[in-house]
């Protein structure tokens, strides 16, 4: 069974330049989700799809960030303008659904973004 | 804050001996679930308690959870090098989102 699919695996940008991420999710699986974990710290859940829908979006900086998941498959996620402070690994993960039952979360290698 | 807190922030053992980390959090859970990650494989669930379950086996992985005192313990025994990583609790919530804490990181040496 192939794993969930990320590219790129690095992106070095300036700041104020925008740049984009994207995730193919383990086939079947409704729920995506987008973390970003700074060096040093365990990851902080972005924004969370079922299906084409967004379940949680309460810790997405909405003035710089969006994501999409048009099709309920793929899904990107956008950084427009950069800061420094964004520089992190973002990690895409997905699970058979979400709701109250438990749904193991499988995820991607994650794009690894440095600022400049 | 939300999320869990683990202890040790590192820890180092030889090989064969027993890892112990502890997740403390603050806040109602519906399970809680113990994640490694390394360079090699990234990301990895291993193991998922429920917050009505006390204590749960999957190999050589022990976890316990006392909703009472609002901490779990990860066990790991007979550690081989292949089980550096860091080690992270995370709190599952109603609509499966995840609260990870802030790591623990295991260096098991030869």
């Amino acid at each position: 069974e192939a794993g969930v699919a990320q590219s790129p695996r690095y992106k070095i940008i300036e700041k104020r330049q925008s740049v984009a991420f994207w995730c193919n999710p383990i086939s079947g699986h409704a729920t995506l989700y987008w973390y970003q974990q700074i060096l040093g710290q365990g990851p902080k859940l972005l924004i969370q799809f079922q299906n084409n829908g967004v379940v949680d979006d309460s810790q997405l900086p909405k003035d710089r960030f969006s994501a999409e998941r048009l099709k309920g498959v793929d899904s990107t996620l956008k950084i427009q303008p950069a800061k420094l402070e964004d520089s992190a690994v973002y990690l895409c993960a997905s699970s058979l659904m979400g709701g109250s039952s438990y749904n193991e979360q499988f995820f991607g290698p994650g794009t690894r973004l440095t600022v400049l | 804050s939300q999320q869990g807190e683990e202890d040790p922030q590192a820890l180092s053992i030889q090989e064969g001996e027993n890892a112990t980390m502890n997740c403390s959090y603050k806040t109602s859970i519906n399970n809680l679930q113990w994640y490694r990650q390394n360079s090699g494989r990234g990301l990895v669930h291993l193991i998922l308690i429920r917050s009505n379950e006390r204590e749960k086996h999957s190999g050589r992985l022990r976890v316990t959870l006392d909703t009472s005192k609002k901490s779990s313990s990860l066990l790991i025994t007979a550690s081989r090098a292949a089980d550096t990583a860091s080690y992270f609790c995370a709190l599952g919530g109603a609509t499966n989102k995840l609260i990870f804490g802030t790591g623990t990181l295991l260096a098991v040496q030869p």
